[in-house]
This record gives C-alpha cells, sequence and structure tokens, in this order.
C-alpha cells in the first residue's frame, strides 16, 4: 500500500522557519483533504492541521498548512524548542479505498 | 474530556491471535467512524482499518485483509479489533482513533487517539 513522502528529517534554530513538504498522487491529495498529526515519543498522535489549512484550537498560529495540486505542505514559522516531534501527513487515497500516511519527518531544533 | 482507552495487547507467538478494545468515555461513539492505526518500532503511523458508525462498511490495509477484523459494539461505546494469523510485523503500538461523523470515510481526519496499546508477536 503506496503512502504519501516525506523528508525524514528536518531542523533548525530557534526563531527560524521551517516546511515540510508531502508529496502523493491524483487518487490521494490531489482528491482529498490533508490532515497534519504531530506526535511524541510515548503519547498519543495529536490532531494538528486539518483539511489543508485548518488549525485545531490550542495549535499555535506559528504553524500553517497548505496544499497544492498532489502536494502539501506544513510551515512553521518562529521555531521553538517545544515544536521538536515527528510531523505526519496524511489523507484519504480512493484508489486503495483506505487512509495513507506519510513516512514521518522528525523536526530537530538546533 | 474524551477519553479512548485501549486494552488487550501483550506478547503472542506467530500465528496466534489477539483481541484488542478501545473504550471510550466522554465520547459518543456510535457517531464516528473509528480507526485502528499502528506504529512499528522505530517506524511511521500506519492506518490499519476502520469501521462505519453502523458498522455496514469496513475497510482495511493490504497487509492485513484476511487476518484481522475491526468490529465495534455502540451499546458498550467500544471498539475492537481481532487479530488472528498474527506475524511479527505485525508488532507495533496500536492506536484508536476517532474518524468522520458522516459519510465518506475520508472526510475527516483522526481527531481523538487514545494511549495505545503493545502488540508483541514473537516466538
Amino acid at each position: 500500500q503506496s503512502g504519501l513522502t516525506q523528508p525524514p528529517s528536518a531542523s533548525g534554530t530557534p526563531g527560524q522557519s521551517v516546511t515540510i513538504s508531502c508529496s502523493g498522487s491524483s487518487s490521494n491529495i490531489g482528491s482529498n483533504d490533508v490532515y497534519w498529526y504531530q506526535h511524541l515519543p510515548g503519547t498519543a498522535p495529536k490532531f494538528f492541521i486539518y483539511r489543508n489549512t485548518q488549525r485545531p484550537s490550542g495549535v499555535p498560529d506559528r504553524f500553517s498548512g497548505s496544499k497544492s495540486g498532489t502536494s502539501a505542505s506544513l510551515a512553521i514559522s518562529g521555531l521553538r524548542a517545544e515544536d521538536e516531534a515527528d510531523y505526519y501527513c496524511a489523507t484519504w487515497d480512493d484508489s486503495l479505498s483506505g487512509w495513507v500516511f506519510g513516512g514521518g519527518t522528525k523536526l530537530t531544533v538546533l | 474530556e474524551v477519553q479512548l482507552v485501549e486494552s488487550g495487547g501483550g506478547l503472542v507467538q506467530p500465528g496466534g491471535s489477539l483481541r484488542l478494545s478501545c473504550a471510550a468515555s466522554g465520547f459518543t461513539l456510535k457517531n464516528y467512524w473509528m480507526n485502528w492505526v499502528r506504529q512499528a518500532p522505530g517506524k511511521g503511523l500506519e492506518w490499519v482499518a476502520n469501521i462505519k458508525q453502523d458498522g455496514s462498511e469496513k475497510y482495511y490495509v493490504d497487509s492485513v485483509k484476511g487476518r484481522f477484523t475491526i468490529s465495534r459494539d455502540n451499546a458498550k461505546n467500544s471498539l475492537y479489533l481481532q487479530m488472528n494469523s498474527l506475524r511479527g510485523e505485525d508488532t507495533a503500538i496500536y492506536y484508536c482513533a476517532s474518524g468522520a461523523t458522516g459519510p465518506p470515510p475520508g472526510s475527516w481526519g483522526f481527531s481523538y487517539w487514545g494511549q495505545g496499546t503493545l502488540v508483541t508477536v514473537s516466538s
């Protein structure tokens, strides 16, 4: 079952901006909304961005999502130490009739 | 406060079976598609299966089709995953997660998650 493609790692220093990409195909990102999850080891993943661009309450506005064609991105501005986590994109795949996740991006704040 | 609590994980031999449960509180499970998502050691998140509000539709990732069965008991506000013919590659933390409140299943992501239960398949 093919998933979405994310870079395995990203990093930046405090205050910098970082973007995490998520690449898919016409049957998944091209046809459905993208969701992002923040995951800290040993905890439950957190619902972080929904319907491509929307932030649930409690998610800082330093985080923003976007989508264009068969790709999506999560942008983080004003990087902070507490942003260190794994970030996953996910969407429904019409061809597979199932959810697909990206491989996850480990964000490190240097 | 919404709580999803998984149970039933443990150590099982290859070829064995295990039944996971997910109990919901502060949350009306019958209104949601429900999902199982897993994370193998050192790996990323992988969606496993989901089930419609009334149980009439179920979808599975290819690697578990024919071996795993998702079910629910709305009266008990609970979700289940029956896992048969377990393999080493099924070793993972299994999370239950809520989904959409209406059709289709991909119309909403995983809003609420449990803390997960660890399944280890090993001889």
